[in-house]
């Protein structure tokens, strides 16, 4: 398996702009978390699914920020609009069952000007 | 409040050398810890998992215990290589159900030559 896969790998936009990310989970695994790290904050969980219907999304910072998971083998990630402080790294993980190690993706460093 | 307090924020060590890395956590209650670590510009990697009964898990060079009386958790490395050179968090998991996390900040180890 080629384990979690993140798309883009970097983002640069302007101040205002919606940002998409794109996270495709391990094959068979019902868990995907997205996770946002910052130098100040470090990991933050901002949601998780469990067979793609959303569970906790307490994390997520404001409306700003949306999830979804259409299917099994793909979520996004969308800030609309952007601002500034959204830069940091955002990971996806996956994990097969309660309990069971995560696996996380590359990340996506998100750069907003 | 639930909080992960890692020491220290960073360490310097000679390749070759032994370093324990300590976690503090008020976590409450507790289902499990784990151990992360991260190199640079990637997803990070779980090392270790105990849950309350475990006092000690091993991963190759890395050792993990756990004292869940007085709620401290160390990561032991030995014989230390520049590969080490990473950040390694500790993520305390709340036994109210869910994925509850609540992340350390990390130590970042730097393995010198």
């Amino acid at each position: 398996d080629a384990g979690v896969i993140q798309s883009p790998r970097h983002e640069v936009t302007e101040m205002g702009q919606e940002v998409t990310l794109r996270c495709k989970p391990i094959s068979g695994h019902d868990y995907l978390f997205w996770y946002r790290q910052t130098m100040m904050r470090g990991l933050e969980l901002l949601i998780y699914f469990n067979n793609n219907v959303p569970i906790d999304d307490s994390g997520m910072p404001e409306d700003r920020f949306s999830a979804k998971m259409p299917n099994a083998s793909f979520s996004t990630l969308k800030i609309q609009p952007s601002e500034p402080r959204d830069s940091a790294v955002y990971f996806c993980a996956s994990t097969y069952r309660q309990g069971y190690e995560q696996y996380f993706g590359p990340g996506t460093r998100l750069t907003v000007t | 409040k639930n909080q992960v307090e890692q020491s220290p924020q960073s360490l310097i060590i000679l390749e070759g050398k032994n370093c324990t890395l300590q976690c503090n956590y008020t976590v409450s209650p507790f289902s499990n810890l784990r151990w992360y670590k991260q190199d640079t510009g990637r997803g990070p990697v779980s090392l270790t998992i105990m849950t309350f009964s475990e006092n000690t898990k091993s991963n190759g060079r890395y050792t993990a215990t756990l004292d869940a009386d007085t709620k401290q958790s160390s990561l032991h490395i030995t014989a230390s290589q520049l590969s080490d050179s990473a950040s390694y968090i500790c993520v305390v998991r709340s036994g109210t159900g869910g994925f509850k996390t609540i992340f350390g900040a990390g130590t970042r180890l730097f393995v010198k030559a």
